[in-house]
């Protein structure tokens, strides 16, 4: 069983509607959890971190965290042309000395239509 | 502020060849990473720094793949053998400290092996 499952779509909704996207982890050490966004040809960069169980909101972007249910989502509002992406969840742990480890779910290619 | 530099963008080899790729991080970063991204998948860690000594490198293929951070700035990494299947994106990503929600991510070097 992989740490981190995402579903890697593809999907593809008109613009203007709401988007859900979602992983599920089996590792209860994970205590930081990402959204990171990847354009074609490009690296990833961070959309949205949370620590905790709960809702986070960013402009258009609400982060989701269930710890008990080990399940997360990031749901895109008024969704434009230029989301369309590779959405990445993230999950990070502990490693020794301190330092915190990436794992990252296989990515949801997301396309908005005009 | 400058991203994270990395070279080449692409290159194309055949299997059983060498090959490096270079990265220079952000200015004052000490942490840097190494990342293998095949092809519909998520980013897989291969190799962890902090200044120049190594953190974790549980992922790395060390038969094959090597790196090296030398005064704690860029790092190379190699791979010699190439297979097959070392065909992916390799990105390489800092951060200012061992916090995983700080790291940035350079544009990655896309490796096909024939």
């Amino acid at each position: 069983q992989k740490e981190v499952e995402q579903d890697p779509g593809p999907l593809s909704v008109p613009e203007g509607a709401i988007v859900s996207l979602n992983c599920t982890y089996s590792n209860s050490a994970f205590q930081y959890f990402m959204w990171y966004r990847q354009y074609s040809r490009k690296g990833p960069e961070l959309l949205m971190y949370t620590y905790s169980s709960g809702n986070k909101e960013d402009g258009r972007f609400t982060a989701q965290v269930d710890k008990s249910s080990k399940y997360i989502s990031l749901f895109i509002r008024d969704s434009q042309p230029s989301d369309s992406a590779t959405y990445l969840c993230a999950m990070s742990g502990t490693l020794g000395q301190g330092a915190q480890k990436l794992v990252f779910g296989q990515g949801t290619r997301l396309t908005i239509n005009p | 502020e400058a991203g994270v530099a990395q070279s080449p963008r692409y290159k194309i080899i055949e299997k059983r060849q060498s090959v490096a790729f270079w990265c220079n991080p952000i200015s004052g970063h000490a942490t840097l990473y190494w990342y293998q991204q095949i092809l519909g998948q998520g980013p897989k860690l291969l190799i962890q720094f902090q200044n120049n000594g190594v953190v974790d490198d549980s992922q790395l293929p060390k038969d094959r793949f090597s790196a090296e951070r030398l005064k704690g700035v860029d790092s190379t990494l190699k791979i010699q053998p190439a297979k097959l299947e070392d065909s992916a994106v390799y990105l390489c990503a800092s951060s200012l400290a061992r916090t995983v929600k700080t790291q940035y991510f350079g544009p990655g070097t896309r490796l096909l092996v024939l």
